[in-house]
C-alpha cells in the first residue's frame, strides 16, 4: 500500500539520549515534513524538505535536526532528547513544496522523554 | 498574525444526527482551505481543500463552506455515523507560500454516540 512508513510507533527514552524517528514514502513525492502535535496545541512543523538534498526550518526546529539524502527518506534526530519534546511526531509528504499540493500522513511516532 | 480558529473545541452528538464545525481565520493572503480527519491514533486525512473561488465541497457526508469575504470555514456532517467519531482539523494556507505557510486549527474533537 504506498504511503508514509514511520518508525518505531512509540519509544520510551531518557533524557540526554539520542534518538531518531525514520521516515520513508513510496510515492515519489518530492516535499517532506515533520510536525510534532500535542494537547490543545495543534501540528506545528519542525523541518520540511522541498526536494532531496534541501531542508528548511519550521516553527519549532529547535533540539531537532533532519536530512534528506534521497527522495524517500527524512529522518528526524534529537541529539539530546529533553522531556519537553515528549510528543507524538507526524511525517508528512506532498508532490510538491507548494501550498497547494495536500499532504499525506503517517501514523506517527509517539515519543516519551523522563 | 496569521491564525485559524475552530469552534467548538468539542462535541458530542447522536447517530444519526447531523453537526456543523466551524473554522476562523485571519490567515492573509489567502491561497486555500483546507479540512482535514484525524481518528485516535492515525495521522490526519485530507476531506476537502478549497480555493478562493470556490465556496462549497462535498466528499460524501461531508460539505465545506467557504465565505472569504468574511473569512470562516464550516464543515457540515450528514446523517453520521459512529465512525465520523475522529478529530477535524481546520488548515489554511498563504498564498504563495511554501509549506512553512500552513496554519493549523487546533481541531474540533467530534463523538458520536449510539
Amino acid at each position: 500500500i504506498a504511503g508514509i512508513t514511520q518508525a518505531p510507533t512509540s519509544q520510551i527514552l531518557a533524557a540526554g539520549r539520542r534518538m531518531t524517528l525514520r521516515c520513508t514514502q513510496d510515492m515519489r513525492h518530492n516535499a517532506m515534513y515533520w510536525y510534532r502535535q500535542d494537547l490543545g496545541l495543534g501540528l506545528r512543523l519542525i523541518h520540511y524538505s522541498n526536494t532531496a538534498g534541501t531542508t528548511g526550518k519550521g516553527e519549532v526546529p529547535d533540539g531537532y535536526s533532519v536530512s534528506r539524502a534521497n527522495t524517500d527518506d527524512f529522518p528526524l534526530t534529537l541529539a539530546s532528547a529533553v522531556p519537553s519534546q515528549t510528543s507524538v511526531y507526524f511525517c508528512a509528504s506532498s508532490e510538491q513544496g507548494s501550498g497547494a499540493n495536500v499532504l499525506t500522513f503517517g501514523a506517527g511516532s509517539r515519543l516519551t522523554v523522563l | 498574525k496569521n491564525q485559524v480558529e475552530q469552534s467548538p473545541q468539542s462535541l458530542i452528538i447522536l447517530e444519526g444526527k447531523n453537526c456543523t464545525l466551524q473554522c476562523n481565520y485571519t490567515v492573509s493572503p489567502f491561497s486555500n482551505l483546507r479540512w482535514y480527519k484525524q481518528d485516535t491514533g492515525r495521522g490526519p486525512v485530507s476531506l476537502t481543500i478549497m480555493t478562493f473561488s470556490e465556496n462549497t465541497k462535498s466528499n460524501g457526508r461531508y460539505t465545506a463552506t467557504l465565505d472569504a469575504d468574511t473569512k470562516q470555514s464550516s464543515l457540515h456532517i450528514t446523517a453520521s455515523q459512529l465512525s465520523d467519531s475522529a478529530s477535524y482539523i481546520c488548515v489554511v494556507t498563504s498564498y504563495g507560500g511554501s509549506q512553512g505557510n500552513l496554519i493549523f486549527g487546533k481541531g474540533t474533537k467530534l463523538s458520536v454516540k449510539p
